[in-house]
């Protein structure tokens, strides 16, 4: 375990459905991410938090949406998806401005849309 | 645009073996460059560098940032079948949160 949790690791949802991403850490860390990994391509940043403020939204659709209601939690909504929304969507978190170790990264969810 | 590249993007060698993972950067407002492993899923911290010329060491694990050439390498020596795994190399923007820029990875497999 890496102090970072997402739930649930593995997902299918068709079309229409709405559902939810959790992220959950306990490192006392104030910044938190949401990545998109999909095969043959580098991660893809979404949505940066610091300090529960959002302070980054790559150009992401608007069927994706995040909310980070405490430093310790972070949520990805997701509604109306598209089967090329299918990835691994990775979580991470860090100390913000003492930047000594890079991210701590949670083991995904991996996200099939039918 | 802000663009890490790694190469190769996939290499099968036997155990024992030494390897060098390249990945090269063109991005504006350079702190550090990140390396991680991905085996299955969480990919886990391996090096930070910041300096140009200073050998970071694990083990058998090595790398060294050139600031110049705006490059890095990852060297693994005596590799064994653990080391099998995606290496992802990440550069940080000096630009409020940590933001990561993330190259497509090298796929690394040692045959026994």
């Amino acid at each position: 375990e890496t102090g970072v949790t997402q739930t649930p690791r593995h997902l299918v949802m068709g079309m229409t459905n709405k559902k939810s991403l959790k992220c959950e850490q306990h490192l006392g860390h104030n910044a938190m991410y949401w990545y998109k990994q999909s095969a043959k391509k580098p991660l893809e940043l979404m949505f940066v938090y610091s300090l529960e403020e959002r302070v980054e939204n790559n150009s992401v659709p608007s069927r994706f949406s995040p909310e980070c209601p405490n430093s310790s939690h972070l949520f990805l909504h997701l509604h109306t998806l598209q089967p090329e929304d299918s990835a691994l969507y990775l979580c991470a978190s860090s100390r913000g401005s003492l930047r000594l170790e890079g991210y701590t990264f949670g083991s995904g969810t991996r996200l099939t849309v039918v | 645009e802000d663009k890490v590249v790694q190469s190769p993007l996939s290499l099968v060698v036997h155990e024992g073996d030494t390897v060098t993972l390249n990945c090269s950067y063109e991005v504006t407002n350079f702190r550090s460059l990140l390396w991680y492993k991905q085996e299955k899923k969480a990919p886990t911290f391996l090096f930070m560098l910041t300096s140009s010329g200073i050998e970071k060491k694990s083990g058998r694990l090595s790398s060294i940032l050139d600031k110049k050439e705006l490059f890095s390498i990852l060297n693994i020596t005596a590799t064994q079948t653990g080391d099998s795994a995606v290496y992802l190399c990440a550069v940080d923007l000096m630009r409020g949160a940590q933001k990561l820029v993330f190259g497509q990875g090298t796929r690394l497999t040692i045959n026994p």
